[in-house]
């Protein structure tokens, strides 16, 4: 079936530090790739999205591109900062209306 | 804009009694979902509303889970009786209905944590 894997947290960096966060996908057919960011007290955010082979989404300076030879969706950001402390769900779907997500990963940066 | 809204925020109660959760899509949005978060898993589906009607429920857990969205605005989650395993953030979201399915921005409300004792 489909699923999502990523990187167990959390993960605590400095800030300004290099992030990434990894994220594998198993989906039959062509899946529309998307991370997700939940900020302390509040819902989940739409980050970025990617729907084909090749994309790259990016928003607030995190990016990740849809890598469908190593079925790869990784997020990065060159310089975190401590408002970036949150966490963060890879998420695919391969059409219809059902959101398949990850475990989440946990991110925490010092000032 | 208002976005989508849920309450209670938390809820605490004992096995076997009832919880009703409420969730308020944003204003014009048709689809309405629902998903849980047990035990810092993964969020999983668990139904999904066109207006009124249900399209998919496809991820509820069991028969003790029951759905509404009576005249296609709000809905409510109800658990009767609730058991141990329920326990988990349950987490609402909305989108527009444009054809794209999954791919159309779905908005989340805050969850409500859900605790059973």
């Amino acid at each position: 079936g489909n699923s999502v894997t990523q990187m167990e947290g959390p993960v605590t960096l400095s800030e300004e530090a290099f992030l990434t966060i990894n994220c594998t996908y198993t989906a039959t057919g062509y899946p529309s790739l998307f991370w997700y960011v939940q900020y302390p007290g509040e819902g989940l955010q739409l980050l970025l999205k990617a729907t084909k082979a090749d994309d790259k989404g990016s928003n607030k300076g995190f990016e990740a591109t849809y890598r469908k030879e190593t079925t790869s969706f990784h997020l990065e950001k060159g310089s975190v900062q401590v408002s970036d402390s949150a966490v963060y769900f890879c998420a695919l779907s391969t059409g219809g209306f059902k959101t398949i997500f990850g475990a989440g990963t946990r991110l925490f940066v010092k000032a | 804009e208002a976005g989508v809204t849920q309450f209670p925020s938390h809820s605490v109660i004992e096995k076997g009694q009832t919880v009703t959760l409420r969730c308020d899509p944003i204003s014009g949005h048709d689809n309405l979902y629902w998903y849980r978060r047990v035990m810092g898993k993964e969020i999983k589906f668990l139904l999904h509303f066109v207006k009124e009607s249900k399209q998919d429920e496809s991820g509820m857990p069991n028969n003790r889970f029951l759905a509404e969205r009576t005249g296609g605005t709000y809905s409510t989650l109800k658990v009767q009786p609730a058991e141990l395993e329920d326990s988990g953030v349950y987490f609402c979201a909305s989108s527009q209905e444009t054809g794209q399915g999954a791919r159309e921005t779905q908005y989340f409300g805050p969850g409500t944590r859900l605790l059973v004792l």
